[in-house]
Order: C-alpha cells, then structure tokens, then sequence
C-alpha cells in the first residue's frame, strides 16, 4: 500500500521554530510537497524537494531524503497566523507520465502567544 | 489571476439524491485533478484530467461518481446517488504542463444525510 505519516497535531510559540516530519512509503516517488490549509480554506503550496537537501523559502524551510524515505518541513520565526494545517504529499507517477499527489492526513499546527 | 474557484462551496442532500459539483481552474491550465477528504483523513486523488480526457481515473471509488470536463475548460463531478460514506470536502486542482505545483480550490463540502 501507499502512507505517509506525519504527526496529527503540533503546538508550539510565537517566534518559536517548528519541525514537521513526514515519512513516506509509496510505489514511486518523484518528489515531496509541503502544503498549508487554513480553516474553511484552499491547500496552497508551499515548498518543493525533488532531490535530497534543503530547500529554503523564506521563513520555511523543507528537507528531504530518498533514502530514508523522510522529509520535514522547517517552520521559523512562528507567528500567529502559521496556525493552520500541514501536509506532505509525494509526488507519484499517475497515468501516461503525469503527476497526481498521495498525501498524508495532516499536522494541525497550533501556535500560541 | 483568477485562482481555482468550486462550486458550490457547501451541500447538504439526503441519501439517494444526486449532486453535481463544480470546479472552473486557472484559465490556460491544461491539468485538471479531483480530490477528496473524508472524515479528516488525508485527501486522496480521484482523477485527472488533461485539456478534456480522463487521463487517471484510478481513485475514483465507485461508478456512482461521474467527471467530466466538456471543452477542456471547467470540469463537473457528479455523484448519483449519493451515500452516507460520500461526505466529505472534495478539492480540485489545476496545473499547466509537467509543472509540480497544483493549486487547489477551497473545496465543496458534502454533507450525505
């Protein structure tokens, strides 16, 4: 079968920093995406890993490794608004060579004064 | 730019009803996906589209789902009849090309009673 773990729910403080970790066993992969969903709203993307190391955006940060099947998303400098949802998602080879997302169930970050 | 937009954005029907769901993507994105969150699980594909042809449809649950994407444009899922276990958030996606980034609607929320 296909998962992808994360922890469902996280709390942390503002200015604090926040590790979201993500494993992942699935039958292809071609990369990990990290995406934010507010209450009521729209996932919207968020960071990218194809290849192992760091990407850095901004106050986000998100890593990779194939070979541990594993990623995290690094979240610095919380601020109130960070409070939302965060799943990862692989990237898997769907029909004739096109994309489709396997995600995980979310990390409920909650972040306090 | 206008960003994926899903109609409507609530529906309560009873069992045995039929409905029809809505997603309109970013205009010139020629991928078109379906996903769906139920019960706060994580959101699983449904199926995708590129420009009007059913490109993946392997998460599709039952023949009670039909999709649709007359013209290439906007797309229509429809679910007849609807059961218990079809509630849920269902998303749409969109992308241009082989690009990585799917940018989502804010999602239909289905409630089957």
């Amino acid at each position: 079968g296909q998962s992808l773990e994360q922890p469902s729910e996280v709390t942390a403080v503002e200015g604090a920093i926040v590790q979201i970790n993500c494993t992942y066993q699935t039958s292809g992969f071609y990369g990990l995406s990290w995406y934010q969903q507010h209450d009521g709203g729209a996932p919207t993307f968020l960071s990218y890993n194809g290849l192992d190391g760091l990407e850095e955006t901004g106050r986000f940060s998100s890593f990779l490794s194939r070979s541990d099947s594993y990623g995290y998303l690094l979240l610095q400098e919380l601020q109130m608004k960070d409070s939302a949802s965060y799943f990862c998602a692989v990237r898997d080879r769907g029909s004739g060579g096109y994309n489709k997302l396997i995600f995980g169930a979310g990390t409920r970050l909650a972040v306090h004064p | 730019e206008a960003g994926v937009t899903q109609f409507p954005s609530h529906s309560v029907i009873e069992k045995g009803q039929t409905v029809t769901l809505r997603c309109d993507p970013i205009s010139g994105h020629d991928n078109l996906y379906w996903y769906r969150r139920v019960m706060g699980k994580e959101i699983k594909f449904l199926l995708h589209f590129v420009k009007e042809s059913k490109q993946d449809e392997s998460g599709m649950p039952n023949n009670r789902f039909l999709a649709e994407r007359t013209g290439g444009t906007y797309s229509t899922l429809k679910v007849q009849p609807a059961e218990l276990e079809d509630s849920g958030v269902y998303f749409c996606a969109s992308s241009q090309g082989r690009t990585r980034t799917q940018y989502f609607g804010p999602g239909t929320r289905l409630l089957v009673l």
